[in-house]
């Protein structure tokens, strides 16, 4: 059974036009990230919430936003999507203070 | 600057054989170290872990060493099967970096060669 599911597994967008990519779980995890992947790269943590409490990381772009309405959702907004946020995007969660994260398939995203 | 690398971007290790991948990272604040195994198109998956207090963890096929004067970690899979083709992210936190935040490195292609 799937543990995090995201939706759509590929977005194509066009270029300025919002977007929104969506992460659902059933594990009840507290802890819900978002991750930025591109080709041949490491991913990179974009912010996180510890419950209800948003973490932003220092260099995440203000185009990149999230909302997290409950304990099992968390979407990632891009307002004004630009050529260089085509990439991977990967939703993972966590248990409290459990190092170990449980990631989803991922949305590939396309930028036109 | 990458915090944890990945030197080998890929790897080629015939079947049965022995396959290790390595990882270095540069800060020492680092305590606990993961790695995960990532198929196409799907989510990487947890695989093993070690703590800064331990030198070797085993699981199965899987043993994970920690050299901290060397900021160095291996993950060495003995014996290799098809089904272990996959990337293989090494991944490092620690008690410092607040929330459990996992720094990756940038993979390594394991290709097993029946």
């Amino acid at each position: 059974d799937a543990m995090v599911i995201q939706n759509p597994r590929y977005q194509v967008t066009q270029f300025g036009k919002p977007v929104t990519l969506s992460c659902s779980q059933t594990l009840n995890h507290n802890v819900m990230y978002w991750y930025q992947q591109k080709s041949s790269q490491a991913p990179k943590l974009l912010f996180h919430y510890y419950d209800k409490d948003f973490n932003n990381e220092a260099d995440t772009p203000d185009n990149f936003q999230s909302r997290r309405p409950n304990t099992s959702f968390c979407f990632l907004d891009i307002r004004s999507p630009g050529l260089g946020d085509a990439a991977m995007y990967l939703c993972a969660t966590s248990r409290d203070t459990s190092y170990e994260q449980y990631f989803g398939p991922g949305t590939r995203l396309t930028v036109t | 600057d990458q915090q944890v690398k990945q030197n080998s971007p890929s790897l080629s290790v015939q079947e049965g054989r022995i396959s290790i991948l390595n990882c270095d990272y540069t800060n020492s604040m680092f305590d606990y170290f993961l790695w995960y195994k990532k198929y196409p198109a799907e989510g990487p998956t947890f695989l093993i872990s070690i703590s800064s207090i331990k030198d070797k963890n085993e699981d199965g096929r899987f043993t994970v060493f920690l050299n901290k004067s060397a900021k160095h970690l291996s993950l060495h899979i003995v014996p290799s099967q098809p089904g272990d083709s996959a990337v293989y992210f090494c991944a490092a936190s620690g008690s410092n970096f607040g929330n459990e935040k996992l720094t990756f490195g940038t993979g390594t292609r394991l290709t097993i060669i029946p």
